[in-house]
């Protein structure tokens, strides 16, 4: 059964950069056939898509968050990692890694369990 | 940029049937997907591609997608059914991103 499970710092200091990993395990993010994404959500708010990757590297990003974030792929150790900078307390959110097939229209069909961030000094 | 609206909330009695839209600028054109979010965890697909239902969902849930807006349909609600949904959709029509609707608190009454 596949299991994604996002681990990172739970705080982050303004103008700083916020990095999260995503593991996953049931399965391999080198399928060809899938692409993993991060998606956050402040708290008692909505869904916001920060950006997606496949196991070559491959990425692209929410254009309103394009200029902050890189996302990239460590087949290696069969996880995906999160890079934010210049982080202010608008980033603070739970952050969850989520898988997609490939296609632009694709839903999110497995999530994590989502880990919080606050961005306070 | 593309916005998708849900109204903020929807309440229903036990065993009646709840409705939750998704208004989107030609939304019948795109493949609306639904999430369900319970309180304290992680989204769940509940409806994919407008209308298909993803492995280990009760039939009681059904989506559609026609005229100005997608529709989630959950019959014959049960107290478990209380939980924000979420619908999403693919924009291509500017900035290419993966959007959410706002959300849709369902209250079971």
């Amino acid at each position: 059964q596949l299991q994604l499970q996002e681990s990172g710092p739970g705080l982050a200091k303004p103008s700083e950069t916020l990095s999260l990993t995503c593991t996953v395990s049931g399965g391999s993010i080198s399928k060809s056939s899938h692409f993993w994404g991060w998606i956050r959500q402040p708290p008692g708010k909505g869904l916001e898509w920060i950006g997606s990757v496949y196991y070559s590297g491959s990425s692209y990003y929410n254009p309103s968050l394009k200029s902050r974030v890189t996302i990239y792929a460590d087949t290696s150790k069969n996880r995906l990692s999160l890079d934010l900078s210049s982080v202010t307390a608008a980033d603070t959110a739970i952050y969850y890694c989520a898988r997609h097939a490939t296609g632009d229209q694709a839903p999110f069909d497995s999530w994590g369990q989502g880990t919080l961030v606050t961005v306070s000094s | 940029s593309y916005v998708l609206t849900q109204p903020p909330s929807v309440s229903v009695a036990p065993g009646e049937t709840a409705r939750i839209t998704c208004g989107g600028d030609d939304i019948r054109s795109k493949s609306v997907h639904w999430y369900q979010q319970r309180p304290g965890q992680a989204p769940v697909l509940v409806i994919h591609y407008n209308s298909g239902r993803p492995s280990g969902i009760p039939d009681r849930f059904s989506g559609s997608n026609s005229g100005t807006a997608a529709t989630l349909t959950i019959r014959r609600v049960e107290a478990g059914d209380e939980a924000d949904y979420f619908c999403q959709v693919w924009d291509n029509t500017g900035d290419l991103r993966r959007v959410f609707g706002g959300g849709t608190k369902l209250t079971v009454l």
